[in-house]
């Protein structure tokens, strides 16, 4: 089937505004992660669903950064009064099961740009 | 910040010559991946290695994991043109979530 997916692809947001960032992953993949990856820098680890359940949230970098996944299918990452240091792209990855012995397919990222 | 150092930052290549990236880690992995990412896009999943001292071929990419599990090697040979993108190796600490840090990434350009 189809692969991870996000939208929107491109999103530009006056400082100050909030913004939602969607992930479709791979069906029927239990683990969710949402990655930050700024201009010529690896990814970084924001947070990790298992189904429904949000495990980790260790790498969300403020309480204005908020992602959910309800029904254990799509997620999204919510950023409330974005900042000009919110400007990245943000990946999501799925994979099939939990734990660490399988591989994260990662969506083409939506790239934000807080002017 | 990042606990998984890699190096060189940049490798610029004649086509045809040997590639290597290094990737160091500050505390012992579960587990190592490489990525690469082509200008533009998104990682894409290459290898997974598990097993101290281990060695996985794909075709010209050669992949090592230290004896202690601190560190990884990407050797490519005879680079090509399409080898093109930023390789990164991500290192997976806790064993049972799949959270991966990653290093800053090697980005490999091959001239023609």
């Amino acid at each position: 089937g189809a692969g991870v997916s996000q939208s929107p692809r491109y999103k530009v947001a006056k400082r100050g505004q909030d913004v939602a960032l969607r992930c479709d992953p791979i069906s029927g993949h239990v683990s969710l992660f949402w990655y930050q990856q700024a201009l010529g820098q690896g990814p970084e680890f924001l947070t990790y669903f298992q189904n429904e359940a949000q495990l980790d949230k260790s790498g969300l970098p403020s309480d204005r950064f908020f992602a959910e996944r309800p029904e254990g299918s799509v997620s999204t990452l919510k950023i409330q009064r974005t900042q000009q240091e919110d400007s990245a792209v943000y990946l999501c990855a799925s994979s099939l099961g939990p734990g660490d012995s399988d591989t994260q397919y990662f969506g083409p990222g939506t790239r934000l740009t807080v002017l | 910040g990042q606990q998984v150092m890699q190096i060189p930052q940049y490798q610029h290549v004649q086509e045809g010559e040997d590639f290597t990236t290094y990737c160091n880690s500050s505390t012992t992995l579960s587990n190592i991946q490489w990525y690469k990412q082509r200008p533009g896009g998104h990682p894409v999943f290459l290898i997974q290695l598990v097993k101290s001292g281990e060695v996985k071929k794909q075709k010209r990419l050669t992949f090592q994991f230290g004896e202690a599990k601190k560190n990884s090697s990407l050797h490519i040979t005879a680079t090509q043109t399409t080898d093109v993108g930023t390789y990164f190796c991500a290192g997976d600490r806790s064993g049972n979530t799949g959270k991966l840090i990653f290093g800053q990434g090697t980005t490999l350009q091959v001239k023609p």
